[in-house]
């Protein structure tokens, strides 16, 4: 079925070097994008969303590429601080027949040590 | 939390019994989202409603019942029904439709049954 993807489960980098986690996705109708940072026993928190009709998108030490060719997006964080380390979600918007949903990722964990 | 309350922050039941997880948000938004989150696993849909008064079936909606009486508040029922119901609950609430607007979310409810 259509799902969101991640290519690798952990990710553990150096302070100070960039990350960047990647997703695929399969529904070349996505249109909605967003990427959420979620700490150990807490809710997710979003970091940064971009629509189809863009293909980068920069916030605070984040940015946000999207290749619609390939379906695939990735989040950089420059400076990666430990302050970082959490689980990285991907999602995509779902058109259905009832409204419209998010499709989740199972989740990157970015692990940054000192 | 984006002014999004679940309550309790733990919840511990046992086995044929069904409990009732409670989530308000005080963000005037008319969408309303609950998802289950396994260990290790991405976020999974339940319910969404995105008007009092109406709610539709996510990905994973059997064992489950929803409410939504009121926009502030959508509240969540686990059945007995649901076969495995341990897990970490999130709400979430968004200003609209989910493909259009950003999610934000509770800090979530872990139910564990015995």
């Amino acid at each position: 079925g259509e799902s969101v993807g991640l290519h690798l489960p952990t990710l553990s980098v150096q302070e100070g070097d960039n990350s960047i986690i990647n997703c695929a996705y399969s529904n070349s109708a996505s249109d909605y994008f967003i990427w959420y940072k979620q700490e150990s026993g807490k809710g997710p928190q979003f970091i940064i969303d971009i629509r189809s009709n863009m293909d980068k998108r920069q916030g605070q030490r984040v940015t946000v590429l999207l290749n619609k060719t390939v379906k695939h997006l990735s989040l950089q964080i420059a400076a990666t601080q430990p302050g970082d380390s959490a689980v990285y979600f991907c999602a995509e918007n779902r058109a259905n027949q009832a409204g419209t949903a998010l499709i989740f990722g199972k989740g990157t964990t970015l692990s940054v040590s000192s | 939390d984006g002014g999004i309350t679940q309550s309790p922050k733990y919840l511990f039941r046992k086995e044929g019994q069904n409990v009732t997880l409670s989530c308000e948000q005080n963000l005037n938004h008319d969408a309303m989202y609950w998802y289950r989150q396994d260990p290790g696993q991405g976020l999974r849909l339940i319910y969404y409603s995105q008007i009092v008064n109406d709610f539709q079936k996510g990905d994973i909606a059997e064992g489950y019942s929803v409410s939504r009486e009121k926009k502030e508040s959508f509240p969540l029922t686990v059945t007995s029904a649901q076969k495995n119901p341990t897990a970490f609950y999130l709400c979430a609430s968004s200003m609209g439709l989910a493909g259009t607007y950003e999610q934000y979310f509770g800090p979530g409810t872990r139910l564990t049954v015995t």
